[in-house]
């Protein structure tokens, strides 16, 4: 069964450095988006993409968020000057049109 | 904006009980409630899900009940067994309604232990 997968699985990073998570979705799915699990926490909504452009983005998707689909399969989300409570897990899912998603590994941030 | 509450945050149950986790939304636009599955450190996982226009969902020993009217939602296990150990979150979303992709509100977990 085709899976969304994820890339780095962990990334540690200093506070004011770039990052850039990336993610594959499922070959035939046309919709994406990026949550984020702050630790012990609830799964929240960061920005939902389609067509090379942001359909919706959260509060929390500021300025130093950025999405991109640099090619044909990856998905990228970019923070640019991370700050310690960007610490968290990131999840990218994605949909083929209806309302189903399916949420990859994740990517734990640990920014010190 | 959508809020969804989910309740209890913790469930402690023997196995081969059921098991119920409740949720509440705020948006009656909203239209679809998946629910997910998520084991430590692993991705959440569809385990269920139902649309507006059904009352109730059944698979096996899951089963999801929707009460449109008073905006709750239900997840039912039955004969619970310890690989049901997990966190399970409820979530809503207005669909594609209005110009939205569907984003996922996500209720804040339960922990649901099955005890030998």
């Amino acid at each position: 069964e085709p899976e969304v997968t994820q890339t780095p699985s962990h990334q540690v990073t200093q506070m004011g450095q770039e990052v850039i998570l990336r993610c594959v979705p499922i070959s035939n799915h046309l919709y994406f988006y990026w949550y984020r699990q702050i630790l012990g926490q609830k799964v929240e909504f960061l920005v939902s993409f389609y067509n090379n452009e942001i359909s919706e983005k959260s509060e929390i998707f500021d300025d130093q968020f950025s999405v991109e689909r640099p090619d044909g399969s990856n998905f990228t989300l970019k923070i640019r000057s991370t700050k310690l409570e960007d610490s968290a897990m990131y999840f990218c899912a994605s949909s083929e049109g209806d309302e189903t998603q399916y949420f990859g590994p994740g990517t734990r941030l640990l920014v010190l | 904006g959508e809020n969804v509450e989910q309740h209890p945050s913790t469930l402690s149950v023997q196995e081969g009980d059921s098991a119920v986790i409740k949720c509440t939304y705020s948006d009656s636009a909203s239209n679809y409630f998946p629910w997910y599955k998520q084991e430590l450190g692993k991705r959440p996982q569809l385990i269920i899900d139902i649309r507006s226009n059904v009352g109730e969902k059944k698979d096996q020993r899951i089963a999801v009940t929707l009460n449109k009217t008073a905006k709750h939602f239900s997840l039912h296990i039955t004969e619970t067994q310890p690989e049901d150990s997990a966190v399970y979150f409820c979530a809503a979303s207005n669909g594609w309604y209005g110009g939205s992709q569907g984003n996922l509100i996500f209720g804040k977990g339960t922990k649901l232990s099955v005890k030998p």
